[in-house]
């Protein structure tokens, strides 16, 4: 069973560069797309990317020009930077994955989730 | 803002069915398979529906769901007060460059 733990820093302030990293467990990172969703407090569900183990990207239209995701097989990680922080910004951060689960078109692993605080 | 489209709250009392539906469009739940999450306060996301009406091992078959067309709909049965959470549909989206679509929401309560 494949369990994920975010790890980061929990307050930013604006202009600030968020990052994160979740570590994974019970499998090789080696194999499917690594997602990262985030949730504003009080607020729904927003998805940020995802990357496959050999680093190929996609990520939100919205968030595309901030976003960069970087995965380390050695260290069975993957990372999310997120340039330039405004309050929007801040939110419960997931990462997740399909684990080859349903196709990979569906997310049955999830970690449980960091909140990250911007502001001055 | 969210392409999937879900009414904010739904309610029922225990034993009930409240049902929770999903709008969305051809580039979308009108093309690709439909999947709801169910989060519980203070927790992440759990899979309670993929595919459109698969069920991961461990959720009860209280839970159901359907698609047609662009939308789709999740239903709960035999409403129980464990059940009181966020709801959310979710399906890729394969305009703008493709996306990972959440819909907007329901909070169900057990009244």
């Amino acid at each position: 069973q494949v369990q994920l733990q975010e790890s980061g820093p929990g307050e930013l302030k604006p202009s600030e560069t968020l990052s994160l990293t979740c570590t994974v467990s019970g499998g090789s990172i080696s194999d499917f797309y690594w997602t990262w969703i985030r949730q504003p407090p009080g607020k729904g569900l927003e998805w940020i990317g995802h990357i496959y183990y050999t680093g190929s990207a996609h990520y939100n239209p919205s968030l595309r020009s901030r976003v960069t995701m970087s995965i380390d097989t050695s260290k069975n990680q993957f990372s999310l930077r997120l340039n330039s922080v405004t309050a929007a910004d801040t939110a419960v951060y997931y990462c997740a994955t399909s684990g080859g689960y349903c196709g990979g078109d569906c997310l049955p692993f999830w970690g449980q989730g960091s909140l990250v605080s911007v502001s001055s | 803002q969210s392409v999937l489209t879900q009414p904010s709250s739904a309610s029922g009392t225990p034993g009930q069915t409240v049902t929770i539906s999903c709008s969305g469009t051809t580039s979308n739940i009108g093309r690709n398979t439909v999947n709801w999450y169910q989060q519980l306060p203070g927790t992440a996301p759990k899979l309670l529906i993929y595919s459109n009406h698969l069920r991961p091992s461990g959720v009860p078959d209280r839970f159901s769901g359907s698609k047609s067309g662009t939308s789709a709909s999740l239903a709960i049965s035999g409403l129980q007060s464990g059940d009181e959470a966020d709801y959310y549909c979710a399906a890729w989206d394969d305009s703008l460059n493709g996306l990972y679509a959440f819909g907007t929401g329901t909070k169900v309560t057990v009244l």
